[in-house]
């Protein structure tokens, strides 16, 4: 069984703060995608890193995919309210991308 | 140009009533895969649609179905409606391979009472 194990889960951080969630398996994956949900709506790409090492910037998040493609990190300085959000990350396995392996999302809070 | 959209919005059933979902995927996009959400978690793949036959298929009883028309729209139909099938449902489209990234819709949000 694939999995993507995504950290924290939780995260309740000021603003201004800098934070980092992870997405690690132990499983190869043609690429990583990272998406950002809010309540009621359905999940809005952010971000697809495909090349092993890559790094990505969008603003002040920086999206980070691993030398071996089977970990990702996402990176966000300088926090701000409206960065509040479920953030998920999501991995189209090596030899199988049609289908995407998602972790559970980490929930973040930025108090003004 | 049209993003993913799903209908309706907001639905609520009785317990034992079947329900049926629809989606209209992204111009140029040829795959629908539907997805369930409980609240404050991950999505949890029920199928995927390609050329009209489901290609993929989660851990989901029979209950879900679906269905991929010419026009690459598609249903989802739940049969037998329980208490724990209340979810936000969603539809998202791709190209054929997922290395492009989903298209979500916003959800359908189901209700079973």
């Amino acid at each position: 069984t694939q999995l993507l194990e995504q950290s924290p889960q939780f995260l309740s951080i000021q603003e201004g703060e800098n934070l980092t969630v992870y997405c690690n398996s132990s499983s190869v994956f043609s690429s990583l995608q990272w998406y950002r949900q809010e309540p009621g709506e359905g999940p809005v790409l952010l971000v697809t890193v495909v090349t092993g090492g890559e790094v990505k910037k969008l603003k002040r998040l920086t999206f980070q995919f691993g030398d071996a493609r089977k970990d990702s990190s996402l990176h966000i300085t300088a926090a701000q309210p409206g960065d509040t959000g479920l953030y998920l990350c999501a991995g189209a396995p090596a030899g199988n991308n049609r289908k995407l392996i998602w972790g559970l999302g980490t929930s973040l809070a930025v108090n003004p | 140009d049209a993003g993913v959209t799903q209908s309706p919005t907001h639905l609520i059933k009785t317990r034992g009533q079947q329900v049926t979902l629809r989606c209209s995927p992204k111009s140029g996009h040829d795959t629908v895969s539907w997805y369930q959400q409980a609240l404050g978690q991950g999505p949890q793949f029920i199928f995927q649609y390609y050329e009209e036959e489901e290609r993929q298929r989660g851990n989901f009883p029979d209950r879900f179905s679906g269905h991929q028309f010419p026009n690459y729209s598609s249903e989802l139909n739940v049969n037998a409606l329980l208490l724990g099938d209340s979810a936000l449902y969603l539809c998202a489209s791709s190209r054929t391979a997922a290395n492009y990234g989903y298209t979500f819709g916003s959800g359908t949000r189901l209700t079973v009472v």
